[in-house]
């Protein structure tokens, strides 16, 4: 089946520094990605759509300043987040279509637990 | 706008018992998709199953069953003879054609006592 990775899996950093969380799609071509965000009990919140080659859709209430995405290949997307805060410790999943599957089809992460000190 | 409703926040049930987790939906489009993700403590989204709006079909696959009833919105999902490995936080979710979004219900954690 469809693979999807994040790297990295677990990583803690000072506040006020960025960190940048890749997702691959490693067997298949991927136009677009979705990042989500999950706090400790809670549901997953869609951020934004990652779409390669052009700028990322963000939700509503997410700042883009703040989560910077890039999908500069059909197999990469990145999800920086700069200056970050406490407040910004969560569970950040990804997901990718594929390019040649159903429309609805999403292939999850493992999902990059971010901890900030 | 497209919702689900899942709830129950959580359940716990021995170890052999049956269990349902119940998922309510909201939707305007009349074509849909909905979905039964499993998180387990690791955090990986196991995907269960898909259903499109027109398939009302119930489904058993071993010892998971769903039941989709349109006329409820509803997409119940039952696992019988539970088992301690069946411990997990159960997302059900939706997607509307056209849309590629997936939204979450707030999810059901499920613990099954030994």
């Amino acid at each position: 089946g469809a693979v999807v990775s994040q790297h990295p899996s677990r990583v803690i950093c000072k506040s006020g520094t960025s960190v940048k969380i890749e997702c691959r799609s490693l067997d298949f071509q991927a136009t677009t990605m979705f990042w989500y965000r999950q706090f400790p009990k809670k549901s997953l919140m869609l951020m934004a759509t990652s779409n390669e080659g052009s700028k990322a859709t963000y939700e509503q209430g997410v700042e883009k300043d703040k989560f910077l995405i890039n999908h500069a290949s059909l197999t990469l997307s990145t999800l920086t987040v700069t200056s970050a805060h406490p407040e910004d410790s969560s569970f950040y999943i990804c997901s990718a279509r594929d390019l040649g599957g159903l429309m609805y089809e999403q292939y999850f992460g493992p999902g990059t637990r971010l901890t900030v000190t | 706008a497209q919702k689900v409703t899942q709830a129950q926040t959580e359940i716990s049930v021995v170890e052999k018992e049956d269990v349902t987790l119940d998922c309510v939906y909201e939707t305007r489009d009349t074509t849909y998709y909905l979905f039964w993700y499993k998180q387990p403590p690791s955090g990986e989204l196991v995907f269960l199953i898909r259903r499109n709006s027109f398939d009302e079909q119930n489904e058993i696959s071993g010892r998971y069953s769903w039941n989709f009833q349109k006329s409820t919105s509803s997409f119940n999902f039952t696992i019988t003879a539970s088992q301690v490995v069946d411990s997990a936080v159960y997302f059900c979710a939706l997607s509307e054609k056209g849309n590629e979004k997936l939204t979450f219900g707030t999810g059901t954690r499920l613990t099954i006592i030994p």
